[in-house]
């Protein structure tokens, strides 16, 4: 069965409007929790890798305030989408570690469709 | 060179074939490596994970790894009309990279009854 769950699914929504999403694992602690952004027919794009209790790490080109990260749990991390433009549409994926032994594998959610009007 | 290659297909088969997925990389550094199947509008659904060179078999699935070739494979037996899907193989690099995937563009499979 899943093992992180992404809500919500799908979100519509104004131009100018902050949306936020969220990331929970389950039954599991996981300190570290990765968000994703995928176009149509690409591959995924890490935006950032979410610690618990510290400031997210933004990949290059990422704008830090755009996209809001926080990380208030061990089984919680929500990426908020502030002022949202119709560029910002696209599939946003978070994922998470099983634990953190060495090598554990990301597991993702089932990501969240947002389209900006 | 892109850090991870894969032919994005599409590839189609008829059921009951074997299918052969292929990624080739550049980076010495990574050491884990993984295949992950996503269907249309889904987040990606992880299906064989190795660490290092060797083979690895689940079910219908097999997975090799060939460091000395920077290359790794997926195989499907008797493939299904339900493994019809996007494939994405991801790798990574030690602790150090906090286990960051760099993911293939994917391949998209279609099985056909």
């Amino acid at each position: 069965g899943a093992v992180v769950s992404q809500h919500p699914s799908w979100v519509i929504c104004k131009s100018g409007t902050s949306v936020k999403i969220e990331c929970r694992s389950l039954d599991f602690q996981a300190t570290t929790m990765f968000w994703y952004r995928q176009f149509p027919k690409q591959s995924l794009m890490l935006m950032a890798t979410s610690n618990e209790g510290s400031k997210a790490t933004y990949e290059q080109g990422v704008e830090k305030d755009k996209f809001l990260i926080n990380h208030a749990s061990l089984t919680l991390s929500t990426l908020t989408v502030t002022s949202a433009h119709p560029e910002d549409s696209s599939f946003y994926i978070c994922s998470a570690r099983l634990g953190t032994g060495v090598g554990q594998p990301q597991h993702f959610g089932d990501g969240t469709r947002l389209s900006i009007l | 060179q892109k850090e991870v290659e894969q032919d994005p297909g599409p590839l189609s088969v008829p059921e009951g074939a074997i299918v052969s997925l292929n990624c080739t990389y550049s980076n010495s550094a990574f050491q884990y490596f993984m295949w992950y199947r996503q269907y249309s509008r889904k987040g990606p659904e992880l299906l064989m994970y190795t660490y290092s060179s060797g083979n690895k078999e689940d079910g219908r699935f097999t997975a090799q790894v060939d460091k000395s070739s920077k290359y790794i494979s997926l195989f499907i037996r008797d493939s299904q009309p339900s493994d019809s899907a996007t494939y994405l193989c991801a790798m990574s690099a030690s602790r150090g990279s906090n286990y960051k995937l760099t993911f293939g563009k994917g391949t998209l499979l279609t099985v056909n009854p």
